[in-house]
């Protein structure tokens, strides 16, 4: 059964950069075929996908903060990380990651973290 | 980019009833569509993926179908542990998106 945990800072300021990580148990993230994603939710709000890196390393993001994300990954570590720069109050959500399945479906996901942007 | 639409927005539906929630992709995504129920300070649970699989452990009551651009996914008589937002997404080529959501609450 694998298991994911977010973990990261609750409160970051405005125009600093937002780093979470994400650790994965039950399994390892370079087996093959799994897209290793972030996923935020704005308080009250639906789903918005950040962005994911695959196995092999290469990433994909929303064009719509793809300026500001960065996903990597420490498989030594057996964890992937997000970094978004240049958050402003319009970036604080609760932030998920999660594991992307064979048919691109989220079958599971960490328990999620929010981020308050904040001075 | 692929935009998601959900009808309804929200359902106010009573213990036994039939649910069904359209989900609309902006342009043809094949089979690759997948439903999730949330509950409030949870994170989303899979329910169906690839428009009509069923994903394990979840209760047969849930069925989704479609292909292309319009699907559906089906509660066939809700319990009360089936109120909740469901959201569904949207995989094809390289991007992901989900629909707003569509609330089920107490009738």
């Amino acid at each position: 059964q694998v298991q994911l945990q977010e973990s990261g800072p609750g409160l970051v300021k405005p125009s600093q950069t937002l780093s979470l990580t994400c650790t994965v148990s039950g399994g390892s993230i370079s087996s093959g075929g799994y897209y290793w994603s972030w996923i935020r939710q704005h308080p009250g709000k639906g789903l918005e996908w950040i962005g994911y890196i695959y196995y092999s390393g290469s990433t994909y993001y929303n064009p719509s903060l793809k300026s500001r994300v960065t996903i990597s990954v420490d498989t030594s570590k057996n964890q992937f990380s997000l970094k978004l720069s240049s958050v402003t109050a319009a970036d604080t959500a609760v932030y998920y990651c999660a594991k992307g399945g064979d048919l691109k479906e989220f079958d599971y996901w960490g328990q999620g973290t929010l981020v308050t942007v904040s001075s | 980019d692929i935009q998601m639409t959900q009808s309804p927005s929200s359902v106010s539906a009573s213990v036994g009833d039939r649910v069904t929630i359209t989900c609309r992709a902006s342009q043809g995504i094949s089979s690759w569509l997948a439903w999730y129920q949330q509950k409030p300070g949870k994170a989303p649970k899979l329910l169906i993926y690839a428009a009509s699989s069923l994903q394990s452990g979840v209760p047969s009551r849930f069925s989704g179908s479609g292909s292309g651009t319009d699907f559906t996914l089906t509660i066939s008589s809700l319990q009360p542990e089936d109120f909740a937002t469901y959201y569904c997404q949207q995989a094809n080529s390289f991007s992901f998106t989900f629909g707003p959501g569509t609330k089920v609450d107490i009738k």
